[in-house]
């Protein structure tokens, strides 16, 4: 079955470390994107991609990098620089469609 | 940038009653979407609906691009219709939707 792939669901971090969350989709999207939704919030745009080895920041992506070297992944990096990490993480391809992965919950300890 | 409104924001509703959810955008949209997104973080497509009417067995979904809103509409609710009720617009560049900060629908059995 096609569809997106996130991992981990759930992931703790100490405070200074960097952390990547993967996303993987098999659905032949060229577009990609990262999300970010805190309690009670919609979902914020953190970065998005439209073609491979090509990447443009949402806006909310201070604190955050990504890659995208191949067609089927799009990884986001939550770095040190972030000042308040913890919040549920979106990743969604799609041209006029988008369709989500199930999510990771980041906690910052 | 486009900005969302949806309302209401919170809804508490028994079994089987009929409930109606509103989306306003503040500019021409090229693509509206209607998610829903279930209790474990899961953001589901319900309608692709930039506008016109569409259906889908309890669900309809009306847009009306040139007065700026979308309706989305649950008749005869049942409890796993709860959950929280995003809308999400696209203005036609390459940076992804943008959300409404969603309705929480309650249905009490």
């Amino acid at each position: 079955d096609g569809g997106i792939t996130q991992s981990p669901k759930y992931l703790f971090r100490k405070e200074g470390q960097n952390v990547t969350l993967s996303c993987e989709q098999n659905l032949n999207h060229d577009a990609m994107y990262w999300y970010r939704q805190d309690p009670g919030q919609g979902l914020r745009l953190i970065y998005y991609s439209q073609i491979v080895n090509d990447f443009q920041k949402g806006d909310i992506a201070e604190g955050y990098s990504v890659s995208r070297e191949k067609k089927e992944s799009f990884p986001l990096t939550v770095t040190s620089a972030q000042k308040n990490p913890t919040a549920f993480y979106l990743c969604g391809s799609g041209a006029n469609v988008l369709t989500f992965g199930a999510g990771s919950r980041l906690t910052v300890l | 940038g486009i900005q969302v409104e949806q309302s209401p924001p919170d809804l508490i509703l028994q079994e089987g009653a009929n409930s109606t959810l509103r989306c306003n955008f503040s500019d021409s949209v090229n693509n509206l979407q209607w998610f829903h997104q279930n209790p474990w973080g899961q953001l589901i497509n319900l309608f692709y609906i930039p506008s016109g009417t569409k259906q889908n067995g309890r669900l309809s979904a009306t847009t009306v691009a040139t007065e700026r809103y979308s309706l989305l509409y649950i008749s005869s609710s049942q409890t796993t219709d709860s959950g929280v009720y995003f809308c999400a617009v696209w203005g036609g560049g390459a940076d992804g939707l943008t959300f409404g900060k969603g309705t929480h629908l309650i249905i009490q059995p």
